[in-house]
């Protein structure tokens, strides 16, 4: 069984601030892929990144960055200098190969950015 | 390149009702995924498909859902007769391989009166 918890169910901070969105997963598989996507107030899924559970190097990509740590089982997100424009609901979700292709979503984290 | 298309986006309908959803995944993609997102669940994944065989239909939530694949390009989820608590948004996403992104629609909002 794979499961993905975002502890985080709302957070609110002040445009240019820094957040982090925590992500924590469970899986007995040694080969898994984890995702973030991002849900703005229009609705649609947009996919952000995807990480194999054997590449923990960090990754950066403009204002993005996420911290990949199978000592504790995480993938958070960081946006740096955060914007209104971030406001949105993110999701993180595990593929854990023996589930075949399927993900499993977290419960998402819904960011506030205020002006 | 287009992305995954989903249609309609809106649907109205009354109780009793068959409804149809459509989705077409990105070309070249061999994988095919339903979701519904309610407040209440979340994203629950309803049924994929791989080079259009149905491979896990386990969270299709009853008999009066069905989904179907004729092609590498077209398919559908089906409701009927749909029911007030079918009321939700239906996703799409197709991915390329096991473990790639998957690459969602702009969802079908779907209300049963």
């Amino acid at each position: 069984a794979q499961k993905v918890t975002q502890a985080q169910t709302e957070i609110s901070v002040v445009e240019k601030e820094d957040v982090t969105l925590d992500c924590v997963y469970e899986t007995r598989d040694t080969t898994y892929y984890l995702f973030w996507y991002k849900q703005p107030p229009s609705g649609e899924l947009v996919f952000l990144i995807r990480r194999n559970s054997f590449d923990e190097q960090n990754e950066i990509s403009g204002r993005y960055s996420w911290n990949f740590q199978k000592s504790t089982s995480s993938f958070n997100f960081t946006i740096t200098a955060s914007q209104v424009v971030d406001s949105a609901v993110y999701f993180c979700a595990l593929s854990a190969r023996n589930a075949g292709n399927m993900l499993t979503f977290g419960g998402g984290t819904r960011l506030m950015v205020k002006p | 390149d287009a992305g995954v298309i989903q249609s309609p986006r809106h649907e109205v309908t009354e109780m009793g009702q068959e409804v149809t959803l459509r989705c077409k995944p990105i070309s070249g993609h061999n994988s095919l995924f339903w979701y519904r997102q309610t407040m209440m669940r979340g994203l629950e994944l309803l049924i994929y498909f791989n080079n259009n065989v149905p491979i896990d239909d386990s969270g299709m939530p009853e008999d009066r859902f069905s989904a179907k694949m004729p092609n590498a390009s077209f398919s559908t989820l089906k409701i009927q007769p749909s029911e007030p608590r079918d009321s939700a948004v239906y996703f799409c996403a197709s991915s390329l391989a096991t473990g790639a992104g998957q690459y969602f629609g702009p969802g079908t909002r779907l209300t049963v009166t």
